[in-house]
């Protein structure tokens, strides 16, 4: 089943803060957070696993709540490069193939 | 950069004609998918490999063949495509990101069925 990712659009101006969350109905062992400019490919931006700690890149961090089985994606001091869609690919504990389920995409606008 | 190339890039057919889209890796990964994209609904897998000879059918296979003879290359048949099957089609292979697996994409093929 899919996880569901909120907000599904925000915009922002340059310098302000941003969270986007990822929820699962399944047990999940991982969590990837993907960002994707327009008609480009998906970008990797990291990965939470289960038991880890909460991880960071730049002025882009992440944590994974394992009891909600919900991620989120930290955006602080956003620039304008931040901009584009992500996404969350969740990794059930029972999946097997190293297979990801992905979210719906949140769209971030960053304006000047 | 994983070494994963897609073609063709684009392509425009019509509806109820047989279409190929060959993925190829240069990085000898074990794990291979096909994954369509559309508006609202973000990547859902198509089908996957894990190995030479070895797939398995994702959640939205109806319609789609997939054949891996070569580590290489994993190809994405559509037998007679239809207007449902216009997406932007992404392969990814599986490696390693910060010390444990994660999926790298290639740059996609934009596919219009008329």
């Amino acid at each position: 089943q899919q996880p569901v990712q909120s907000p599904q659009a925000v915009i922002l101006r340059e310098g302000e803060d941003a969270v986007i969350n990822c929820s699962s109905s399944k047990a999940l062992y991982s969590v990837h957070w993907y960002r994707q400019k327009h008609g480009e490919a998906p970008v990797f931006l990291m990965i939470l696993l289960k038991g880890g700690e909460q991880k960071g890149h730049d002025k882009i961090s992440a944590s994974f709540n394992e009891k909600k089985q919900q991620s989120s994606l930290y955006l602080t001091a956003s620039q304008l490069s931040y901009s584009g869609t992500y996404f969350c690919g969740t990794e059930p504990i029972i999946q097997g193939a190293q297979k990801l389920v992905f979210g719906q995409g949140t769209r971030l606008t960053i304006n000047p | 950069d994983a070494g994963i190339t897609q073609s063709p890039r684009h392509k425009v057919t019509e509806t109820g004609t047989p279409v190929t889209l060959r993925c190829h890796q240069t990085e000898n990964h074990r794990y291979m998918y096909w994954y369509r994209q559309d508006p609202g609904h973000g990547l859902r897998l198509i089908h996957y490999s894990y190995g030479v000879k070895d797939t398995d059918k994702g959640e939205v296979s109806d319609g789609y063949s997939v054949s891996r003879s070569k580590t290489e290359d994993f190809l994405l048949t559509l037998e007679s495509a239809t207007s449902s099957q216009t997406s932007v089609y992404f392969c990814a292979i599986s490696g390693q990101g910060q010390g444990v697996s994660t999926q790298y994409f290639g740059p996609g093929t934009r596919l219009t069925v008329l």
